[in-house]
């Protein structure tokens, strides 16, 4: 079946510890998307790349990082500089181009909790 | 002021119930969406908007350009439907979402 998986499920960060979090797609969709959720509070975009080996940050990037070496995958790190990490995380995916449906299709998302 | 509002924040119903609920937003739009997202996490889309009415089995979303306002209602509601709604709106290639309203449905 098509669509986008996310790992691991839940995460734990130590202190001064970077962490990825790991997003594929085998949906052949050229624009992928990394979102933090906190409560009570909209998703905000983090990092989103519209082709391979490009991205653009989003309006919180500061403490994160993110690789597009394929187009399947996008993961996101969240280094030690990110000092509320404790979030869910959701990655999304969605064609781009004149005919595409502005359809985002997002992952079941990471929990991450700093220990 | 955020771009994007929803009311009610919270909103619980008894079963059987006709649910709506609003969005709001401040920003020119190419297309609306309303998503909603599972106790677990993960999150569907529903609709996606740019003018008038959708409806989709017991889920109905209208939208109104001039006023920037969009709805969604649910008829013959259900403790299934219990989740949260998020509007969101496509403002060039990204996308701007709402806070979302938390719907529980009670038997």
């Amino acid at each position: 079946d098509g669509g986008i998986t996310q790992s691991p499920k839940y995460l734990f960060r130590k202190e001064g510890q970077n962490v990825t979090l790991s997003c594929e797609q085998n949906l052949n969709h050229d624009a992928m998307y990394w979102y933090r959720q906190d409560p009570g509070q909209g998703l905000r975009l983090i990092y989103y790349s519209q082709i391979v080996n490009d991205f653009q940050k989003g309006d919180i990037a500061e403490g994160y990082s993110v690789s597009r070496e394929k187009k399947e995958s996008f993961p996101l790190t969240v280094t030690s500089a990110q000092k509320n990490p404790t979030a869910f995380y959701l990655c999304a995916s969605s064609p781009v181009g004149v005919l595409a449906k502005n359809i985002q299709y997002f992952g079941a998302g990471t929990r991450l909790s700093v220990l | 002021k955020n771009e994007v509002e929803q009311s009610p924040q919270n909103l619980t119903a008894q079963e059987g119930e006709f649910i709506t609920i609003n969005c709001s937003y401040s920003v020119g739009i190419s297309a609306l969406h309303w998503l909603q997202q599972h106790p677990g996490g993960g999150i569907v889309s529903l609709f996606m908007l740019s003018s008038g009415k959708k409806k989709h089995g017991r889920l109905i979303a209208t939208i109104n350009i001039q006023e920037k306002h969009s709805s969604l209602h649910i008829t013959a509601s259900h403790p299934r439907d219990s989740a949260v709604y998020i509007c969101a709106v496509r403002n060039g290639q990204n996308f701007v979402f709402g806070p979302g309203t938390r719907l529980s449905v009670l038997p």
